[in-house]
């Protein structure tokens, strides 16, 4: 079975500009959620969805958004990208009910 | 927000000995409590994980504890191996509005010496 198939993997931004990641989960996986991480602050919730739906969000503000298509495929856009939303963005998927996050190599964005 | 803390940040320990690492939760409705491992340039992987019901957990030389009353959680590991090193994080779970998420800890950077 492949795995959370994240893309791009690498991608640099100026400061303004927007961004798209995508994020192709695993057969099956109906929940897709997305995490940030930094050096300094680990993990951080960003959003999950789950049939098409944003169920839960974490605390980022309104530039930070996403979604989700009918093959379980999820995207996840930032605008007006600011020098600290350099990251790595981790897509996770996971079967409902199981608890474990299966997650991707991830996206790693440098704002310049 | 409900928090997770972990402790220490960084560890290091001499081959062969033992590490354990150290996490607390706020909110009492978490009910699943993973622990994922995280080696330089590569994605976060479930080592182990122990449900609320459950006290403890082995997996040969890894083992996660569990006190609900005290809120909090402990991975230990021993015997411990050059290739432990990595980036341990604990989480626990969060349910909002049906949602599903997992609150993770800043993460204990482990170093393993020969």
């Amino acid at each position: 079975k492949a795995g959370v198939t994240q893309t791009p993997r690498y991608l640099i931004k100026t400061r303004g500009q927007q961004v798209t990641l995508s994020c192709s989960p695993i057969s099956g996986h109906r929940s897709v959620s997305w995490y940030q991480q930094t050096p300094g602050q680990g993990l951080q919730f960003l959003f999950e969805y789950f049939s098409e739906t944003q169920r839960n969000k974490g605390n980022f503000p309104g530039r930070f958004s996403g979604r989700q298509f009918s093959n379980s495929r999820s995207e996840m856009n930032v605008s007006t990208l600011e020098l600290g939303d350099s990251a790595l963005y981790l897509c996770a998927s996971t079967l409902l009910g199981s608890g474990e996050l299966f997650f991707g190599e991830g996206s790693r964005l440098t704002v310049l | 927000g409900e928090n997770v803390e972990q402790h220490p940040s960084t560890l290091s320990v001499q081959e062969g000995d033992s590490a354990v690492i150290k996490c607390t939760y706020s909110d009492s409705a978490s009910n699943y409590f993973p622990w994922y491992k995280q080696e330089l340039g590569k994605r976060p992987q479930l080592i182990i994980d122990i449900r609320s019901n459950v006290g403890e957990k082995k997996d040969q030389r890894i083992a996660v504890t569990l006190n609900k009353t005290a809120k909090h959680f402990s991975l230990h590991i021993t015997e411990t191996q050059p290739e432990d090193s990595a980036v341990y994080f604990c989480a626990a779970s969060i349910v909002v509005n049906s949602g599903y998420a997992l609150n993770f800890g800043k993460g204990t950077s482990l170093l393993v010496t020969p």
